[in-house]
């Protein structure tokens, strides 16, 4: 199975900054990698898919980079609707997997 | 609009079973596949299998191999997860998510509609 590491765990942050979070593949998935939102009590919100490819009516503050093992979501100028866990989510290979999420919390 | 609406809360005893149901609204069942994850708390999901409604065929994580039941009652427009030999470990949100068309294939599958998830605890 194909794991996927996500950092930070915890990200602390304030509205108006710019984080970043990692997500890393145990094999090469090329660009088949999506990036969900959660908030609690709710299903996961598909934010980014291909790596890069915004979801549609996500805003454009969220930028995903990245392909093979290594990549990235990007949240530029945070706004309060913002925070919450985020996963990575490979669609490479069966079975699917998906990273144990970052929460990313008011500081 | 596309819903997947699932089926209420359950509580289970060891060894019991459990089937949660997912009704899809604003689409045809036997369209697409569907999808099922889990996710225990605190946990990321954990991807379960995929079911293809027009087949009745299913692709199960060998983690649930022998013990998950995919199907489906297109008369209702509606797809089934049966959980057997339940334990402890199995506590958690049980999640439909619908997948490609049939003619894309069950390959390459990302996300976007995802029932709104269905609590199984399993306590003596």
């Amino acid at each position: 199975d194909i794991q996927m590491t996500q950092s930070p765990s915890t990200l602390s942050a304030s509205v108006g900054d710019s984080v970043t979070i990692t997500c890393r593949a145990s094999q090469s998935i090329s660009s088949w990698l999506a990036w969900y939102q959660q908030k609690p009590g709710k299903a996961p919100k598909l934010v980014l898919y291909q790596a890069s490819t915004l979801q549609t009516g996500v805003p454009s503050r969220f930028n995903g980079r990245g392909s093979g093992t290594e990549f990235s979501l990007t949240i530029s100028s945070l706004q309060p609707d913002d925070f919450a866990t985020y996963y990575c989510h490979q669609y490479h290979s069966y079975p699917y997997t998906f990273g144990q999420g970052t929460n990313l919390e008011v500081k | 609009q596309v819903q997947l609406v699932q089926s209420g809360p359950e509580v289970k005893k060891p060894g019991a079973s459990v089937r949660v149901a997912c009704k899809a609204s604003g689409y045809t069942l036997t369209g697409y596949y569907m999808h099922w994850m889990r996710q225990a708390p605190g946990q990321g999901p954990e991807w379960m299998g995929w079911f293809n409604p027009n087949s009745g065929g299913a692709n199960y994580a060998q983690k649930f191999k022998g013990r998950a039941t995919m199907t489906s009652d297109t008369s209702i427009n509606t797809a089934y997860l049966e959980l057997k030999r339940l334990r402890s470990a199995d506590t958690a949100i049980y999640y439909c998510a619908r997948g490609r068309t049939l003619w894309f294939g069950e390959t390459l599958t990302y996300f976007e509609y995802w029932g709104q998830g269905a609590l199984v605890t399993v306590s003596s």
